[in-house]
């Protein structure tokens, strides 16, 4: 099955700073790549997605890049702000399967 | 709030008791899935649905059941078979394309003592 490896599990950055999440996926088959952020004590959200087809997507301060040949994909926060923090998790779908979901980052962005 | 509930939203049993988690959701979602999330695990596949009365095991079932008789409804049921139940429960649902945003419920807590 697909197998999701995130890094780092903590990222700790000042207030306008960049972070920077990266992702590494088993199956070549795989072609929906999205990222989750949960806030304490809530629902894992979707903030960007990729699919297989496309190479980079950006929503405003949210960018993500998908490198098919490497088999790895990373999200990108620029000007981070306080209310950024949260744990982010990335997946990974095969075909006709459930996301397979990666460890999780705890992000801190400190004013 | 998302179209998917799951209730209750914290829960209690004595070890040796099986339990039913609610999750319902009215987007009209063909698929469903049951997540298992412990600290620094990330979120572990239990049992997903792609289609009413048709549902798979993912990578950690063992102790878990699932039935799915419903489109709006797929119940997970903690067995006393679950070695280590204690943990945040997320049901979730998306349509049946390739490419699509699964939507996730609130929760379950479950602690067992």
């Amino acid at each position: 099955g697909e197998n999701v490896e995130q890094h780092p599990s903590t990222l700790s950055v000042q207030e306008g700073d960049s972070a920077v999440i990266k992702c590494t996926y088993s199956d070549s088959a795989s072609n929906y790549f999205p990222w989750y952020k949960q806030e304490l004590g809530k629902r894992p959200q979707l903030i960007i997605d990729i699919r297989s087809n496309v190479g980079e997507k950006k929503d405003q301060r949210i960018a993500v890049t998908l490198n098919k040949t490497a088999k790895h994909f990373s999200l990108h926060i620029t000007e981070t702000q306080p209310e950024d923090s949260a744990v982010y998790f990335c997946a990974a779908r095969h075909p006709g399967y459930a996301l397979n979901f990666g460890k999780g980052t705890s992000l801190l962005v400190t004013p | 709030d998302g179209g998917i509930t799951q209730s209750p939203k914290y829960l209690f049993r004595k070890e040796g008791q099986n339990v039913t988690l609610s999750c319902e959701q009215n987007l009209n979602h063909d698929a469903m899935y049951w997540y298992r999330q412990d600290p620094g695990q990330g979120l572990r596949l239990i049992y997903y649905s792609q289609i009413v009365n048709d549902f798979q095991k993912g990578d950690i079932a063992e102790g878990y059941s699932v039935s799915r008789e419903k489109k709006e409804s797929f119940p997970l049921t903690v067995t006393s078979a679950q070695k280590n139940p204690t943990a945040f429960y997320l049901c979730a649902s998306s349509t049946s394309g390739q490419s699509t945003e699964a939507f996730f419920g609130q929760g379950t807590r479950l602690t067992v003592v």
